[in-house]
């Protein structure tokens, strides 16, 4: 149990153009969905925390205006990558919990690969 | 602020020994403590959760922790080549919907 799946797995993309990830929870609802964002040999960086039916709450120095999060359903949220640029090619991965956000352990998506050209 | 640290490694350890992966965290109320494994160019797979003090056993793994001296452990036995990977600690707290991710551990077990 506690599959999330993540869609495209990869995608290359032309500056300016938009992009959008979906990640879905197969067998369980998630009120709260994680993404993160991680550059080569990086560690993960959190961007934001979305919770169904509410605005997404973006970590510092995330532009909420770029990377636009849309958690509709207890078992789907999206990611758009706005106007996507090449600083922006990255792993991105989302990830969610099934039970209590504390004492659950996050199950992540199989990540999606951007590249922007 | 909360922090999570591990060593970065690399940590090299010969097929069939003990890997042994270490992280402290800084938040004393800390509840919830888990270790991920990824691969690399990989998304993180859960190993182990662990919320209560002492040693919990999952096959060739076994998490151990220490809240009095905010202390979890990953023992590996029996490494195999494709143990090798990034090891990454993650604690919660009650309340905290955000888990506090260390750096990782890169761990290379040696055929």
């Amino acid at each position: 149990g506690a599959v999330v799946s993540q869609h495209p797995s990869r995608v290359i993309c032309k500056s300016g153009t938009s992009v959008k990830i979906e990640c879905r929870s197969l067998d369980f609802q998630a009120t709260t969905m994680f993404w993160y964002r991680q550059f080569p040999k990086q560690s993960l960086m959190l961007m934001a925390t979305s919770n169904e039916g509410s605005k997404a709450t973006y970590e510092q120095g995330v532009e909420k205006d770029k990377f636009l999060i849309n958690h509709a359903s207890l078992t789907l949220s999206t990611l758009t990558v706005t106007s996507a640029h090449p600083e922006d090619s990255s792993f991105y991965i989302c990830s969610a919990t099934q039970g209590e956000s504390y004492n659950s352990p996050l199950h992540f998506g199989n990540g999606t690969r951007l590249t922007v050209t | 602020q909360k922090e999570v640290e591990q060593n970065s490694g690399p940590l090299s350890v010969p097929e069939g020994a003990i890997a042994s992966l270490n992280c402290t965290y800084s938040d004393r109320v800390s509840q919830s403590f888990f270790w991920y494994r990824q691969y690399s160019g990989k998304s993180p797979e859960l190993i182990m959760s662990i919320y209560s003090n002492g040693d919990k056993e999952d096959g060739r793994f076994t998490a151990q922790l220490n809240k009095a001296s905010q202390y979890v452990s990953l023992l590996i036995r029996d490494s195999q080549p494709s143990d090798s990977a990034t090891y990454l600690c993650a604690v919660n707290s009650w309340g905290n919907e955000k888990l506090t991710f260390g750096t990782g551990t890169r761990l290379t077990i040696i055929p």
